[in-house]
């Protein structure tokens, strides 16, 4: 079994200062994680993943994100929150077989980022 | 331009009708999906298909119904037994499914049912 717990359903910041957006996972494999930022009324947009090479991986737009197994934990961090970054993320865990080989993907419930002028 | 095209942007259904979702991508990929997005919950799976002619049920698949006669296009069909249909609607496409595979999403059908 396979789940994703993004802690905050929203996250206020003003423009300028750090984004944290958290999310913890449960997996039986090793599983790959991956962050996407959704617009609204748009399709999600792929920021970053980790498929077990280098545990901090770089994304798009400045967005960063740190595998940690010991903590089950893969937030995802800004230095510098710009207007443009107010959208809706989603954590996404992907791992575990399914008939036929495939994997099965499990998103998290979301977290809206308000950037504040 | 590769991507993911879906159609129609906006839709909407009388209750008792059937209504099929367009999903075309040309990436060349193998596998393709269907989604439910409702607020304050993360996409559900409805569907997907990892070769032509081929698909399997995902976790909401009642009262949906899919085809994959090409490689690049897998069609809905939102029937008249799906009683809450009301929903943003998502297809992705990933070269496999597999191995940690990106899946790459479309820009999304809104579908309200009067």
């Amino acid at each position: 079994a396979q789940s994703v717990t993004q802690l905050d359903s929203h996250v206020s910041v003003s423009e300028g200062t750090p984004v944290l957006l958290r999310c913890n996972y449960s997996s039986s494999y090793s599983p790959s994680l991956f962050w996407y930022v959704q617009h609204p009324n748009k399709g999600l947009q792929l920021l970053l993943k980790y498929t077990s090479a280098a545990t901090l991986v770089k994304g798009i737009n400045g967005f960063e994100a740190e595998f940690k197994k010991s903590e089950t934990s893969f937030h995802l961090t800004k230095p510098s929150a710009h207007m443009s970054d107010a959208a809706e993320y989603f954590c996404v865990v992907r791992g575990g077989l399914l008939s036929g080989g495939y994997q099965k993907v499990t998103f998290g419930t979301g977290t809206k980022l308000q950037v504040i002028p | 331009d590769g991507g993911i095209t879906q159609s129609p942007k906006y839709l909407f259904r009388k209750e008792g009708q059937n209504v099929t979702l367009s999903c075309e991508q040309n990436l060349n990929h193998d596998a393709m999906y269907w989604y439910r997005q409702d607020p304050g919950q993360g996409l559900r799976l409805i569907y997907y298909s990892q070769i032509v002619n081929d698909f399997q049920k995902g976790d909401i698949a009642e009262g949906y119904s899919v085809s994959r006669e090409k490689k690049e296009s897998f069609p809905l069909t939102v029937t008249s037994a799906q009683k809450n249909p009301t929903a943003f609607y998502l297809c992705a496409s990933s070269p496999a499914g597999v191995l940690g595979d990106t899946q790459y999403f479309g820009p999304g059908t809104r579908l309200t049912v009067l």
